[in-house]
């Protein structure tokens, strides 16, 4: 069975750009979680989306927004980007809605840089 | 904000013998602890968690130690081996997940 997968995989963006991160949850799982992992940090909530609503929103601003589709993928938008939006952007999957108390399974992760 | 902290950034130990990895916390919410490990180019890994009800949980090699009273929980890995190189974080749950910074850790053969 396949894992969770995102698109792509790198990514070069000039600051001011829009970007689009693509992630493809694990079969049967139903909640999609977004994290941002700057170097030297932990991995930092940004979003939940279970049955296509948002559960959960980290400290973000505005410019960071997501969207579940039907099938369970999620994508994730950045606008207006800052120099700070470089990071490694991960997708996490798992099963229904217990946050954390379910065991979440992560892509690999989109590398992002803003130049 | 750090409300998961992981003091040490790297361990390095000897094949064969323990590796413990520390992590404290500051919110008394926190009712799920999980530990994750990271290969390079790999998205985190779940290792094994806790509950808040529980102060140990053990899974073969693997055994987390949680004490609520000094916000402290730890990570037990007997024996180390090589392949248990990587970078280990400590994540806590209230219910969306807060990450520690992570240790490297090296298991030297």
């Amino acid at each position: 069975d396949a894992g969770v997968t995102q698109s792509p995989t790198h990514l070069i963006k000039t600051r001011g750009q829009h970007v689009t991160l693509r992630c493809s949850p694990i079969s049967g799982h139903k909640s999609v979680s977004w994290y941002q992992q700057v170097l030297g940090q932990g991995p930092q909530f940004i979003f939940q989306y279970y049955e296509k609503e948002e559960r959960g929103r980290g400290n973000f601003p505005d410019r960071f927004s997501a969207r579940q589709f039907p099938n369970y993928s999620s994508e994730l938008n950045v606008n207006a980007l800052l120099l700070g939006d470089s990071a490694l952007y991960l997708c996490a999957s798992s099963p229904g809605l217990a946050g954390g108390r379910e065991t979440q399974y992560f892509g690999p992760g989109t590398r992002l840089l803003v130049l | 904000d750090q409300q998961v902290k992981q003091n040490s950034p790297s361990l390095s130990v000897q094949e064969g013998r323990i590796s413990i990895l520390n992590c404290d916390y500051t919110n008394s919410m926190f009712d799920y602890f999980l530990w994750y490990k990271k290969y390079p180019a790999e998205g985190p890994t779940f290792l094994i968690s806790i509950s808040s009800i529980k102060d140990k949980n053990e899974d073969g090699r693997f055994t987390v130690f949680l004490n609520k009273s000094a916000k402290h929980l730890s990570l037990h890995i007997v024996p180390s081996q090589p392949g248990d190189s990587a970078v280990y974080f400590c994540a806590a749950s209230a219910p969306d997940m807060r990450f520690g910074a992570g240790t490297r850790l090296t298991v030297k053969p």
